[in-house]
């Protein structure tokens, strides 16, 4: 059964540009969280989707911006990016809206110059 | 959701049993205990959750003291591959199924 997965995997861009970023959960996930993970914050969620609708959303300011599709497929955005978005993005799939056990993908690693 | 402490690093030869604390002084009752790991370069890994008893699995135990408020998650015969960051997250019924991170512990196997 494949696992989360993650596009691009790895990515350079340049201040002021926009990434978008996208996940695949497993297949009968429903839920699909992100995550932010750098040096010096560590893990931080970003945003949490069930069905079609943001359930959750942590501090992060208006550049960052998600969606989930009918087929639960998962994207994120950033734009005008900032040399400290770069990061680890990960994104998690789950069974159901409030499940703690969550499957990762490997992350898309962003590059901000 | 409560507030957890963790070492920040640990050490553990190969084949011997890691015992990994966390302190959870302030959970409360409807609170659980989750455990989760980062390989190096690699997406977080489900590991075990409890709420008050004991819990095993193919991968761990975790030791729930009777008071709850620390636990010890035990990997019997530790092997290189487990090397990697433990995070312990004590999980509320928020309906959500958001997991606050802390710095966990770097756990090293060696040989």
């Amino acid at each position: 059964k494949a696992g989360v997965t993650q596009t691009p995997r790895y990515l350079i861009k340049t201040r002021g540009q926009q990434v978008t970023l996208s996940c695949s959960p497993i297949s009968g996930h429903r839920s699909v969280s992100w995550y932010q993970q750098t040096p010096g914050q560590g893990l931080q969620f970003l945003f949490e989707y069930f069905s079609e609708t943001q359930r959750n959303k942590g501090n992060f300011p208006g550049r960052f911006s998600g969606r989930q599709f009918s087929n639960s497929r998962s994207e994120m955005n950033v734009s005008t990016l900032e040399l400290g978005d770069s990061a680890l993005y990960l994104c998690a799939s789950s069974w159901t809206a409030a499940s703690g056990e969550l499957f990762f993908g490997e992350g898309s690693r962003l590059t901000v110059l | 959701d409560a507030k957890t402490t963790q070492p920040t690093s640990m050490d553990c030869a190969e084949g011997r049993a890691a015992n990994l604390p966390c302190n959870h002084s302030t959970i409360s009752g409807n609170e659980y205990v989750y455990w989760y790991r980062q390989i190096h370069s690699q997406g977080p890994q489900y590991i075990i959750h409890g709420l008050k008893n004991n819990e095993t699995n193919e991968m761990a135990s975790l030791i729930i003291t009777e008071d709850r408020k620390s636990s010890t998650l035990i990997l019997p015969h530790a092997t290189l591959r487990d090397t990697a960051v433990y995070y312990c997250i004590v999980r509320g019924g928020s309906g959500y199924s958001t997991l606050t991170f802390g710095k966990g512990t770097m756990l090293l196997v060696s040989p």
